[in-house]
């Protein structure tokens, strides 16, 4: 069974940095387009960046040079370094999967539950 | 870039039938996503290419796409329906691909 799990949010300063993780099980994550989607309070769902099966490496032009995707094969994870917190980058993150066979011009067919970031003083 | 409009809201009486649209220039040259969102959940992909359905999801959710409209329809609408919908697209016309998300809209089962 295919499942995303994510972690590390919390509560960070503005200028401030916070790792989130995406702990995939029933599928290899190198194997798929996976990405990072954010959904501020109350408002529409946002794509943050997207790393390919390849390792390619794309973001939104929002979060671009203060966000990093990465993944670790070994431990099945992916993960978004964030820097340089915004107010505006206060949302929950959700990690999401795209199907295998895909490469690119698809859809996203497991999300994980989310993980909350709120950036304040 | 790429952008998708949606109406903010939709209303519609149970059993009657509710069409969301996604206006994009040329978007029937793309391939478009439909998700379902409940409060406090993840989304839920409830139309992909366009038309076709995950399994699980009813036949009443169908879609297409033509011109520059994309359309969810929703038949025999349930009050169980009502939720958020967004239309998704990939826009690899730059040099810097990604994903594309309508605004969202609310559907309101009356």
């Amino acid at each position: 069974e295919v499942q995303l799990v994510e972690s590390g949010g919390g509560l960070v300063q503005p200028g401030g940095s916070l790792r989130l993780s995406c702990a995939a099980s029933g599928f290899t994550v190198s194997s798929n387009y996976m990405s990072w989607v954010r959904q501020a309070p109350g408002k529409g769902l946002e794509w943050v960046s997207v790393i390919y099966s390849g390792g390619s490496t794309y973001y939104a032009d929002s979060v671009k040079g203060r966000f990093t995707i990465s993944r670790d094969n070994s431990k099945n994870t992916l993960y978004l370094q964030m820097n340089s917190l915004r107010a505006e980058d206060t949302a929950v993150y959700y990690c999401a999967r795209e199907p295998a066979y895909c490469g690119g011009d698809c859809y996203f067919d497991y999300w994980g539950q989310g993980t909350l970031v709120t950036v304040s003083s | 870039s790429y952008v998708l409009t949606q109406p903010p809201s939709v209303s519609v009486a149970p059993g009657k039938t509710a069409r969301i649209t996604c206006g994009g220039n040329n978007i029937g040259s793309k391939s478009v996503h439909w998700y379902q969102q409940k409060p406090g959940q993840a989304p839920v992909l409830v139309i992909y290419y366009d038309s076709d359905r995950p399994s699980g999801i009813p036949e009443r959710f169908s879609g297409s796409n033509s011109g520059n409209t994309a359309t969810l329809t929703i038949s025999r609408v349930e009050a169980g329906d009502e939720a958020d919908y967004y239309c998704q697209v990939w826009d690899s016309s730059s040099d810097h691909p990604g994903v594309v998300f309508g605004g969202g809209t609310k559907l309101t089962v009356l």
